[in-house]
């Protein structure tokens, strides 16, 4: 069974802080993704990477960047946290179309 | 515009109801239609359809793509209420980076008893 793990359930931070949101997945997969979830919006690509070191702007890269040194390992970077940040981020992996993901990390920044 | 565009945005039936969720999308670079299902955390697979007029089915859930029209249904028979979830669209489009995604806003589906 494929598993990606999130490194928190739930965050709150305060405006203004750096934020890291870790990802690992354990099925040697190529590509990895992050993307935020919000009412009424859906699912938004922030970056992707294919491969180590790799990365891509999904549709709302500002404000995020991100960190692939290990493939098992895709980290989103808040470098200054803002309140319209506030969201659910959602980590996938896949090796083909088929994305696996996360359990989800709801960050509040108050 | 939207590229992957869901319908209805929420809907609300009881147990035993039979509920057909809409997903239209655009043609341009068009390579596949995924369906997800989303309950409390992370969205689970449930079908990839790439050809038009094959229905896949699993359980009481079926798909089906119709790239003429340009939009494929989810159907759910003899609903329960452990149905009760976000679905969501999603396209694979050929061009940039492969096996990017681009999801529609999803359909909230609640089922009461």
């Amino acid at each position: 069974d494929v598993k990606v793990t999130q490194s928190s359930r739930y965050l709150v931070k305060r405006t203004g802080e750096k934020v890291f949101l870790e990802c690992v997945q354990d099925m040697d997969h190529e590509n990895m993704f992050w993307y935020r979830q919000d009412p009424g919006l859906g699912l938004r690509l922030i970056y992707f990477s294919y491969d180590v070191k790799m990365k891509e702007k999904g549709d709302i890269p500002e404000g995020y960047s991100v960190s692939r040194e290990k493939k098992e390992r895709f980290s989103l970077i808040l470098e200054s946290a803002s309140t319209n940040q506030t969201s659910m981020y959602l980590c996938a992996s896949s090796s083909s179309y088929e994305q696996y993901f996360g359990p989800g990390t709801r960050l509040t920044v108050t | 515009e939207d590229k992957v565009v869901q319908s209805p945005l929420s809907l609300v039936v009881h147990e035993g109801d039979t509920v057909t969720l809409n997903c239209s999308y655009e043609v341009t670079n068009f390579r596949s239609l995924l369906w997800y299902k989303q309950e409390k955390k992370a969205p689970t697979f449930l079908f990839m359809l790439t050809s038009s007029g094959i229905e896949k089915k699993s359980g009481r859930l079926s798909s089906i793509l119709d790239k003429k029209e340009l939009f494929s249904i989810l159907n759910i028979t003899a609903t329960q209420t452990g149905d009760s979830a976000i679905y969501l669209c999603a396209g694979h489009y050929i061009g940039g980076s492969n096996y990017k995604l681009t999801f529609g806003k999803g359909t909230l589906l609640t089922v009461n008893p």
